[in-house]
């Protein structure tokens, strides 16, 4: 039982390239999210998806989208990387139901973009 | 998301002494979750709680669920140097998908 795993777990891009983040869990949780944690901050919301086939937009979207194909895997894209999107990006899974609504986090990918 | 007030910001304390931190929201919470991050790390889960007044311990920390549900506490007792990290809580309101999370406490232990 991996738990969540994010890969890769490091990446330098130059301005304009693109990338794909890959977040996966292996606990058949409904919800997944991405998040952005810049330094001295906290943890703000990019998308989440509440289930297959299914994505929303969370307090940061813009330059990112997402996709949620199989349940198990959340993939969070950048098109058009800019520096501003220099972070350190985590993926979460949610276990949701009384008594056991938790949030379980990756180890992380930290993005660098020149 | 939106931040809960969490305090203190930052505690600096000697080996030994005692931690208490707490997280207060304007919102009623069902669920209150409390997180420890290292520097270069995702966030590790240390205590879940899921009832007004509930209080559930693990190892040298304890935490408890308000009983207005607008608050949770964590204490750390007898505090040793890997216990350095950022600690906060976090929690989804009663309505809507997605979690709140508090400012933050970081934690130094001097030997």
């Amino acid at each position: 039982n991996a738990g969540v795993t994010q890969t890769p777990k490091f990446r330098v891009l130059k301005t304009g390239q693109s990338m794909t983040l890959l977040c996966a869990q292996d606990m058949n949780h409904e919800y997944m999210y991405w998040y952005r944690q810049d330094p001295g901050m906290g943890l703000r919301l990019i998308h989440y998806s509440v289930g297959e086939g299914t994505t929303a937009k969370g307090e940061v979207p813009d330059g990112y989208n997402v996709s949620r194909l199989k349940k198990q895997n959340f993939l969070l894209g950048l098109e058009s990387a800019a520096p501003s999107q220099t972070s350190v990006y985590f993926c979460a899974s949610r276990t949701w139901g009384v008594g056991s609504d938790t949030q379980y986090f990756g180890p992380g990918t930290r993005l660098t973009v020149l | 998301g939106q931040q809960l007030n969490q305090s203190p910001q930052s505690m600096f304390i000697q080996e030994g002494e005692d931690v208490s931190m707490n997280c207060t929201s304007s919102s009623i919470f069902n669920t209150w979750l409390w997180y420890k991050q290292d520097p270069g790390e995702g966030p590790v889960l240390l205590i879940a709680l899921y009832k007004a007044g509930e209080l559930t311990s693990n190892g040298r920390l304890t935490a408890q669920f308000g009983i207005t549900r607008k608050d949770s506490f964590l204490n750390i007792s007898a505090s040793i140097p890997s216990d350095v990290g950022i600690y906060f809580c976090a929690g989804p309101p009663n309505t809507g998908n997605q979690f709140y999370f508090g400012t933050g406490t970081s934690l130094t232990v001097i030997p």
